[in-house]
């Protein structure tokens, strides 16, 4: 069936360096893709969508510019903590679209966890 | 490792029948449980949460689910479902320090 690999799935580092999570799609095309965020004991919030070929669409609160996303092909996003500091380490997901309609189906990613010390 | 099995991939229903979604997880310790809906063209939602406490858990639009420990499960209901209703639902699980592991779905149709 579909899968979504997502790397690394753990990563450490210290504050101030930057950070790159990967998301592919390895069966299929995917012209949208979900990242999310969980604190811990706290459900997963919706950070951004990434479309192919076009600008992310993020979330409110979201900061642009310290979460950077681009989804340069229909295989592959990627979220790049850029000036990492303690508060954004967190457990960040991914998501992918199987497919060019609304109700296609949405496979995850298992997900990264990133600590800034 | 933890596990989520989610028993029916497409589950198909007429308006005003009653829903039950099975999720079992795989792991001997304390796990927080989440049940998730994507609707057609949105983005994933938080349907309801167990964290501790009552294992009869409800929550928005209708919806519950029950934590039977000595089952691992954690089965999403409602009495009569609507149209609206129709969506993927995800039942996920963590122990609160490690990644979060998602069940890979159950597609429901409700038919007017």
């Amino acid at each position: 069936g579909a899968v979504v690999s997502q790397h690394p799935s753990r990563v450490i580092c210290k504050s101030g360096t930057s950070v790159k999570i990967e998301c592919r799609s390895l069966d299929f095309q995917a012209t949208t893709m979900f990242w999310y965020r969980q604190f811990p004991k706290k459900s997963l919030m919706l950070m951004a969508t990434s479309n192919e070929g076009s600008k992310a669409t993020y979330e409110q609160g979201v900061e642009k510019d310290k979460f950077l996303i681009n989804h340069a092909s229909l295989t592959l996003s990627t979220l790049t903590v850029t000036s990492a500091h303690p508060e954004d380490s967190s457990f960040y997901i991914c998501s992918a679209r199987d497919g060019g309609t609304e109700s296609s189906p949405l496979h995850f990613g298992n997900g990264t966890r990133l600590t800034v010390t | 490792a933890q596990s989520v099995s989610q028993h029916n991939h497409h589950v198909i229903l007429s308006e005003a029948a009653s829903l039950e979604l099975g999720c079992n997880y795989s792991y001997g310790g304390t796990v927080n449980l989440f049940w998730y809906v994507q609707y057609p063209g949105q983005h994933l939602q938080l349907l309801l949460k167990y964290f501790s406490g009552d294992p009869l858990v409800k929550g928005i639009k209708g919806f519950e689910a029950e934590f039977i420990k000595s089952k691992f499960s954690f089965n999403l209901r409602k009495p009569s479902v609507q149209w609206s209703d129709t969506a993927e639902y995800f039942c996920a699980v963590n122990d609160g320090y490690s990644t979060l592991t998602f069940g890979k779905g159950t597609m429901l149709l409700v038919s007017p």
